[in-house]
């Protein structure tokens, strides 16, 4: 069965206190990892897509890092308004509907 | 433009009333999705239509009915809900249907009383 576990649930930062969310994942073939940022009451809105290990995607304040077991978002000198739930998801593996399975989600809250 | 589209964005259903909810992409994207999310919960895959065929997923109840009329639209009828079905209903696109991105629509809440 598919895993994606994210670590913290939840991390309270400074303004400008850099830090990374971490993302493993236990699956058999992995067809991509997606990161998500969700704004409470709104739908999740696509970062980033990683493919193969080694890989890293950027854009603005965050980086993005693919391992075999894990991923990593990491965020250089946030702002509050970085302040959201980031998600990230694999592609199911298994047979039957293909949809993405997301992890739990790391909480991030961004203090003036 | 990656923009997916969902109306309404607020509904109140009585557990005897039929309603449906609506999701258009205009990417031509040929694979679409919906999703259920609960408070402080990650999206739960429902549905996925590709190439306006379904791959159902058998946990989810029959009083919840997908419908993809063209690649473009997509719909889920509701009927005969039950109070624990209020939540954040998602829809989502992508490319195809498998290693793609997929897009999401700002979600309808859906309360049932």
């Amino acid at each position: 069965e598919d895993q994606v576990t994210q670590s913290p649930e939840a991390l309270r930062l400074q303004e400008g206190e850099s830090s990374s969310l971490n993302c493993s994942y236990t699956v058999s073939g992995l067809r991509g990892l997606f990161w998500y940022r969700q704004d409470p009451g709104k739908g999740p809105e696509f970062l980033f897509t990683l493919y193969s290990a080694g890989e890293e995607k950027e854009k603005e304040r965050l980086k993005a890092t693919l391992t075999k077991k894990e991923s990593f978002l990491h965020i250089t000198a946030p702002k509050p308004e970085d302040s959201a739930t980031y998600l990230c998801a694999v592609p199911d593996s298994g047979g039957g509907a293909d949809g993405l399975t997301f992890g739990k989600g790391t909480h991030l809250i961004i203090q003036p | 433009d990656t923009e997916v589209t969902q109306t309404p964005k607020h509904l109140v259903m009585g557990m005897t009333n039929k309603k449906s909810l609506k999701c258009e992409q205009h990417m031509g994207h040929r694979a679409m999705y919906w999703y259920k999310q609960k408070a402080k919960k990650p999206p739960e895959l429902m549905f996925v239509y590709s190439y306006e065929k379904l791959s159902i997923n058998e946990s989810v109840p029959s009083r919840f009915s997908p419908e993809c009329p063209n690649s473009s639209l997509l719909n889920l009828h509701l009927h005969a809900l039950q109070p624990e079905d209020s939540a954040l209903y998602l829809c989502a696109s992508s490319r195809e249907i498998i290693s793609y991105e997929q897009y999401f629509g700002p979600g309808t809440r859906l309360t049932v009383t």
